[in-house]
């Protein structure tokens, strides 16, 4: 079955860099969420898009912009790049907000 | 606010042992719970989910949770542990009052020994 398709999956950038991570989700999957894990810690909550809209809001730094395209994918838009991103960001699917997420297997952002 | 507490760091068992990895939530409205999986360099795999109906839900690769709404807890199971059972385990909550977003816990590493 298809999977949750994120890219790049590796990525190194250099402080005050820009970076865009992208994701393809399950198709007909409508809502797409974005993750940030560090290293060793659990996976925290960015965005996530319904339909095109944006649709709850967690702890993403105004740095950071995102938005769902209308095939669905989506974009994570990070400009001036600190040391403290460096992390695996996950991007996940679902069919409709209420059922369970697919998560893609991560971009490991590395800023130096 | 919604959280997720996972009590231990680590759990060691032997092959062909139960394996009992524990998760305690705490959401204002009703609970939906999720247990995910993840390898070394991977992304998190969904195992299973407690939405309604039945507090015993059965997931894949063998495992199982029970959901007990008067302890708020939701502890992942499997009869006879594997060694590719070895992975770090997360268990999430999602608070339909508080939107979309799962929330998870600390997560606990899980060594199943031959």
């Amino acid at each position: 079955a298809a999977g949750v398709i994120q890219s790049p999956r590796h990525l190194i950038k250099e402080k005050r860099e820009t970076a865009t991570l992208k994701c393809y989700p399950i198709p007909r999957h409508d809502t797409v969420y974005w993750y940030q894990q560090g290293p060793g810690q659990d996976p925290q909550f960015l965005i996530s898009f319904y339909e095109k809209m944006q649709s709850d809001k967690g702890s993403i730094p105004d740095r950071f912009s995102a938005q769902q395209f209308s095939d669905y994918h989506s974009e994570l838009n990070m400009s001036s790049l600190e040391l403290g991103d460096s992390a695996l960001y996950f991007c996940a699917s679902s069919l409709d907000r209420g059922n369970e997420q697919y998560f893609g297997p991560g971009t490991r952002l590395t800023v130096t | 606010a919604q959280s997720v507490a996972q009590p231990e760091d680590q759990v060691n068992v032997a092959e062909g042992n139960p394996l009992t990895v524990k998760c305690t939530y705490s959401v204002s409205g009703n609970p939906y719970l999720f247990w995910y999986v993840q390898y070394p360099n991977r992304g998190l795999q969904f195992l299973l989910k407690y939405i309604t109906g039945d507090n015993l839900v059965k997931g894949s690769y063998g495992f199982e949770a029970e959901f007990n709404k008067s302890q708020t807890s939701f502890h992942l199971k499997k009869p006879s542990a594997l060694v590719s059972d070895s992975a770090l385990y997360f268990c999430a909550v999602r608070d339909w009052a508080a939107g979309n977003k799962l929330t998870f816990g600390g997560g606990t590493r899980v060594l199943v020994k031959p």
